[in-house]
């Protein structure tokens, strides 16, 4: 299952609204995770089954979608938000994760 | 508080071996599967490895199979990947990771990471 990522990168400011989309090559129903990965960090957990906040993560971080299509929305960016965002699929092995969405500073 | 602690990435030359170890803390080991990551320089993500929570479950990713082993060690509360025949292309950071929960394979804790350059 290839996992693709629009845009590649996406240019805002702070306070501004990010949205970010995944598609799969095929269903992986709600089986899809979203990790936020900062310079020389692993990456953290922010969402898993499509739409379950992981823990400590704060509430202007949604996330929605089934089977194909997903989307990641971080409402009014704060500074510490800049960082490139993946998604990954774990319903068919190998669970693929996409080439990433970079949110940069506009 | 839950950790984990990569060790073992070197410097190597091609055909060479090197096996990495992950050192986990603050939790029960044998309640959870453990993985392990990579990711090549201003590359995006790749799941190498899992490994059930009883050791008795494994798979990789085609890309190493057959020259990659991931094994784990309860009485340690460790997680190993032992790798032969390394190449240019596995030259990466490997993170050892948690499987979030048995069937849901999402990434819950990760470690920071151990690097492995494979040049001659």
């Amino acid at each position: 299952t290839v996992m693709t990522q629009s845009p590649g990168t996406l240019s805002l400011s702070p306070g501004e609204r990010a949205t970010l989309s995944c598609w799969a090559s095929q269903s992986v129903h709600n089986d899809l995770a979203w990790y936020q990965q900062k310079p020389g960090q692993p990456p953290r957990l922010l969402i898993y089954g499509a739409s379950n906040r992981a823990s400590g993560i704060p509430a202007r971080f949604s996330a929605s979608g089934f089977g194909t299509h997903f989307t990641l929305t971080i409402s009014g960016l704060q500074s510490e938000d800049f960082a490139i965002y993946y998604c990954q699929q774990y319903n068919y092995w190998p669970f693929g994760f996409g080439q990433g969405t970079k949110v940069d500073l506009k | 508080q839950v950790q984990l602690v990569e060790s073992g990435g070197d410097l190597v030359k091609p055909g060479g071996s090197l096996r990495l170890s992950c050192a986990v803390s603050g939790f029960t080991f044998t309640d959870y599967y453990m993985s392990w990551m990579r990711q090549a320089p201003g590359k995006p993500l790749e799941w190498v490895s899992y490994i059930s929570y009883d050791a008795t479950s494994t798979n990789y990713a085609e890309s190493v199979r057959g020259r990659f082993t991931i094994s784990s060690d309860s009485a340690r509360n460790s997680v190993f990947l032992q790798m032969n025949s390394l190449t240019v292309e596995d030259t990466a950071v490997y993170y050892c990771a948690r499987i979030g929960e048995v069937d849901y394979f999402y990434i819950d804790v990760w470690g920071k990471g151990t690097t492995v350059t494979v040049s001659s």
